[in-house]
């Protein structure tokens, strides 16, 4: 059981839109900024988003991140196959006074 | 470029320990904050543990600590987890990544490759 709950799945034609969201509480992303991860089966994860709504050099624009109240949100636009990949929120959690992630989204690209 | 490269793990009995080691290249090590997470096989990933850029400040999951030691070298650029009393459900690919420098920015811009361990009589 995550401390971060995630959809297990998502799923949109080529060129649309999904989003993810990730819910938590106060104590972890009521107060700390949220990062968003890429895992395509086999590799290791590549940050995507930080800072809620931040992207490292060489993410495109398709990418977006947001963070309201107890929630954040991550968008992918202009849907390809290359997306299809599992994704994973991150955070800090000041209670458990520990780094939590989300179970992860599977998302499709019909 | 930055580069981390795991090693360390294999095939292990219950009850037995590793050590888990983080080669790191391409950065300054001494100045980042360190991260260790896991996944197991067909899972998410899971948070174990950060160290601070001196080593002076080390953080684990509730649930794993006890059994698991972060440690680093900064000598050497390499960072440690030490595991003893090893179960199966530690089975899991052990990732370290690079977390904030100067202060934890909880969150992870590198990622090493990898290193599976496998508990299993």
């Amino acid at each position: 059981q995550s401390v971060l709950t995630q959809p297990p799945s998502v799923s949109a034609a080529a060129g649309q839109k999904v989003t993810i969201s990730c819910s938590g509480s106060r104590s972890n992303i009521g107060k700390n900024y949220v990062s968003w991860y890429q895992q395509v089966p086999g590799t290791a994860p590549k940050l995507l988003i930080y800072e809620d709504n931040k992207r490292p050099s060489g993410i495109p624009d398709r990418f977006s991140g947001s963070r309201s109240g107890t929630s954040a949100t991550l968008g992918i636009s202009g849907l390809h196959t290359g997306d299809e990949a599992d994704y994973y929120c991150a955070t800090w959690d000041g209670s458990l006074t520990a780094g939590v992630f989300g179970g992860g989204t599977k998302v499709t690209v019909l | 470029q930055v580069q981390l490269v795991e090693s360390g793990g294999g095939l292990v009995k219950p009850g037995g320990s590793l050590r888990l080691s983080c080669a790191a290249s391409g950065f300054t090590f001494s100045d980042y904050y360190m991260t260790w997470i896991r996944q197991a096989p067909g899972k998410g990933l899971e948070w174990i543990s950060y160290i601070s850029d001196s080593g002076s400040t080390i953080y684990y999951s509730d649930s794993l600590k006890g059994r698991f030691t972060m440690s680093r070298d900064n000598s050497n650029n390499s960072l440690y987890l030490q595991i003893k009393n090893l179960r199966v459900d530690d089975t899991a690919v052990y990732y370290c990544a690079r977390d904030g420098r100067g202060w934890p920015y909880h969150w992870f811009d590198s990622w090493g490759q990898g290193t599976l361990v496998t508990v299993s009589s």
